[in-house]
């Protein structure tokens, strides 16, 4: 069956440290691959996707992520974490039209 | 307005009432969805409109009626909802082909009492 995995429910880093948020797949194909961002009280907006092409793919707010074929992954990254990052992630694939599947998303802690 | 709007924004009924979740989108999109986020799972697709018609109906119980009477609008009917219905309902639109990007509403937070 199709899947996503996030395996890490909360990460806490520093205000300036880098980050990575981990996001493993299931399916047999390349599927389409999402990040997205919820912030408290909010809905789920878009960070970037991957559907082909160059495997690291930039987005906004200074995040990138890199598909990894051979691991079935799509780990999201940034170089330098600011405070308004804190929020939850969302790691999603789309292996058909209609068909979203979301991971149970990481918590994301910024520390002063 | 932009976007995908939602409201109302907080809900709280009883058991035995009849309410309606709106949906409403500015984007041009030809497809609509409803979600369900619960604490601590994922986010559970419940209903797929594509140009108006039904297209994905997943499971979803029968107190939970969607309706779409055009393609920028989107609704849910809730009636004899149960406690464990209280939820985070999200709308979503998008164009109908594989791998479109999702754009989200805010959500309307719904407590069953």
């Amino acid at each position: 069956a199709q899947s996503v995995t996030q395996p890490d429910i909360h990460i806490t880093v520093s205000e300036g440290a880098s980050l990575e948020l981990r996001c493993n797949y299931s399916y047999g194909a390349t599927p389409y691959l999402f990040w997205y961002v919820q912030s408290p009280g909010q809905g789920l907006q878009l960070l970037l996707k991957y559907f082909s092409g160059d495997t690291l793919v930039q987005g906004i707010k200074g995040f990138e992520a890199e598909f990894k074929r051979s691991q079935s992954s799509f780990n999201l990254r940034k170089p330098s974490v600011h405070w308004s990052d804190a929020a939850e992630y969302f790691c999603a694939v789309s292996p058909g039209t209609y068909k979203y599947i979301f991971g149970t998303g990481t918590r994301l802690k910024v520390l002063a | 307005e932009t976007g995908v709007t939602q409201t109302p924004r907080h809900l709280v009924m009883g058991m035995t009432n009849k309410k309606s979740l709106k949906c409403e989108q500015h984007l041009g999109h030809n497809a609509m969805y409803w979600y369900k986020q619960s604490a601590k799972k994922p986010l559970e697709l419940m209903f797929v409109y594509s140009l108006e018609e039904r297209v994905e109906n997943n499971s979803v119980p029968s107190r939970f009626s969607p309706e779409c009477p055009n393609s920028s609008h989107l609704f849910l009917h809730l009636h004899t909802l149960q406690p464990e219905d209280s939820a985070l309902y999200l709308c979503a639109s998008s164009l109908v082909s594989a791998g479109e990007t999702q754009y989200f509403g805010p959500g309307t937070r719904l407590l069953v009492l």
